[in-house]
């Protein structure tokens, strides 16, 4: 059973394209994670949520804590973008444990 | 500042030695997590330190083991190494309120350590 189910699991687009990634999860949360990770293992910290929504540049978050459910999207996709993004919660219910998703692997053509 | 620095970056060992990993956080930082990371598996939650205390533990054999220092430097043992024990493992520092450890804080990761083993 996987706390934390991402949607897709790839996906390429057109530079310029808006993007979405989806993340639902079924623990209690304290709080909601998005990672990127590009070839080469470093991963960075995008966003942390706990609720509503955050903005970054041309990233933004959400997440709607009732449904479970977050979502990252890109606007005006450009090939820099090109990462693995993972999701990740941090559960009240076991623990204070990280659950992740697979991860989204997102390919932005020229 | 500096940002989280992993030692070895790489290592290889064979089936049953040991190895200990390294960890020095932000200047500042106080809590360290410990990350496993393998195609099969994905990211997997290994430990959280923060004040020289483990207050979080992942699904993972006893043979993982980890410990932090007083200047919040983290370094995590993995004995009787097992083939599948071959993975990317990453650390990750975060600043922790003082008055209360909510777990909930932005996380900055290291480059990670990659180790086979044979």
């Amino acid at each position: 059973k996987n706390e934390v189910e991402q949607s897709p699991q790839n996906l390429t687009a057109q530079e310029g394209e808006f993007i979405t990634i989806n993340c639902s999860y079924s623990v209690g949360i304290s709080a909601l994670h998005w990672l990127q990770q590009h070839p080469g293992g470093g991963i960075v910290s995008l966003f942390m949520l706990s609720s509503g929504k955050k903005k970054h540049g041309r990233l933004i978050a959400t997440i709607n804590i009732q449904e479970k459910h977050s979502s990252l999207h890109i606007t005006a996709s450009h090939p820099r973008d090109s990462a693995v993004y993972i999701c990740a919660v941090r559960s009240k219910t076991t623990g204070n444990q990280f659950y992740f998703g697979t991860g989204t692997s997102l390919t932005v053509i020229p | 500042k500096a940002g989280v620095t992993q030692t070895p970056r790489y290592l290889i060992k064979t089936r049953g030695q040991q190895v200990t990993l390294s960890c020095s956080p932000i200047s500042g930082h106080r809590s360290v997590s410990w990350y496993q990371q393998t195609p099969g598996q994905g990211l997997q939650f290994l430990f959280e330190y923060f004040s020289e205390t483990q207050r979080n533990k992942g699904n993972f054999p006893g043979r993982f083991s980890g410990r932090q220092f007083s200047n919040s430097r983290s370094e995590m043992n993995v004995s009787t190494l097992e083939l599948g024990d071959s993975a990317l493992y990453l650390c990750a520092s975060s600043l922790v309120c003082v008055r209360a450890y909510s777990g909930a804080n932005v996380l900055t990761f290291g480059a990670g350590s990659r180790l086979t083993v044979l």
